[in-house]
């Protein structure tokens, strides 16, 4: 119930491509979802986050898209840089059970190339 | 320093050595976290404090036990750990728990039980 699923493990993205991150969840209490960013040797930094009562946010050349009723959101980073290669991790949480038990995914280490 | 800084970065210890994790926000939060962060798992939340009492244990083992004299200073002290407890341990802090209030983590300390 409290698990968050990311997809894929890893990923490699061509310079100026589009890298698409995926996270699907179960507790529909649920309705605060960020995204973290981490480089090695660094803890993760919040990237941007959405809450349920929108569909898609846009930072950027970064966008969550969110799908309430498959219980899935992602993150698009448009124009992908060798300085986006990190991990990224996608969070969820519930806002009135205590907003700052957040529940994690695996993780996606995102490498774009050249 | 700004931020969360945390010390020593790296450490190795033995089954039965007994060893010490600091943390320190510079960022005037009220609030402190410790995570454990393993390959290929999701970030587990381990303690929280807000105003330096401890409101969640999220089921760890007594092996490992925080203190948080000030709100901001947190200490992970540790004791007959076992190999399974080598891992990345984040501490993260922020302005409260209620609602949404963002985390700020900090480097990190990569532990390595021998």
């Amino acid at each position: 119930q409290q698990q968050v699923k990311q997809s894929p493990q890893s990923l490699i993205v061509q310079k100026g491509g589009i890298s698409i991150i995926n996270c699907a969840y179960e507790n529909t209490a649920f309705d605060y979802f960020p995204w973290y960013q981490q480089f090695p040797g660094k803890g993760p930094a919040l990237l941007i986050a959405i809450r349920p009562d929108v569909s898609e946010k846009k930072e950027g050349r970064f966008t969550i898209s969110f799908n309430k009723s498959a219980k899935q959101f992602s993150l698009h980073i448009m124009d992908s840089q060798p300085g986006d290669s990190a991990t990224y991790f996608c969070a969820a949480t519930s806002l009135g059970g205590g907003g700052n038990k957040l529940t994690f995914g695996t993780g996606t280490q995102l490498k774009v190339e050249l | 320093e700004t931020g969360v800084t945390q010390t020593p970065r790296h450490l190795v210890m033995g089954m039965t050595n007994k060893k010490s994790l600091k943390c320190e926000q510079h960022l005037g939060h009220n609030a402190m976290y410790w995570y454990k962060q393993s390959a290929k798992k999701p970030l587990e939340l381990m303690f929280v404090y807000n105003f330096k009492e401890q409101t969640e244990n999220n089921s760890v083992p007594s092996r490992f036990s925080p203190e948080c004299p000030n709100s901001s200073h947190l200490f992970l002290h540790l004791h007959t750990l076992q190999p399974e407890d080598s891992a990345l341990y984040l501490c993260a802090s922020s302005q409260g728990t209620s609602g949404h209030n963002e985390q700020f983590f900090g480097p990190g300390t990569r532990l390595t039980v021998l």
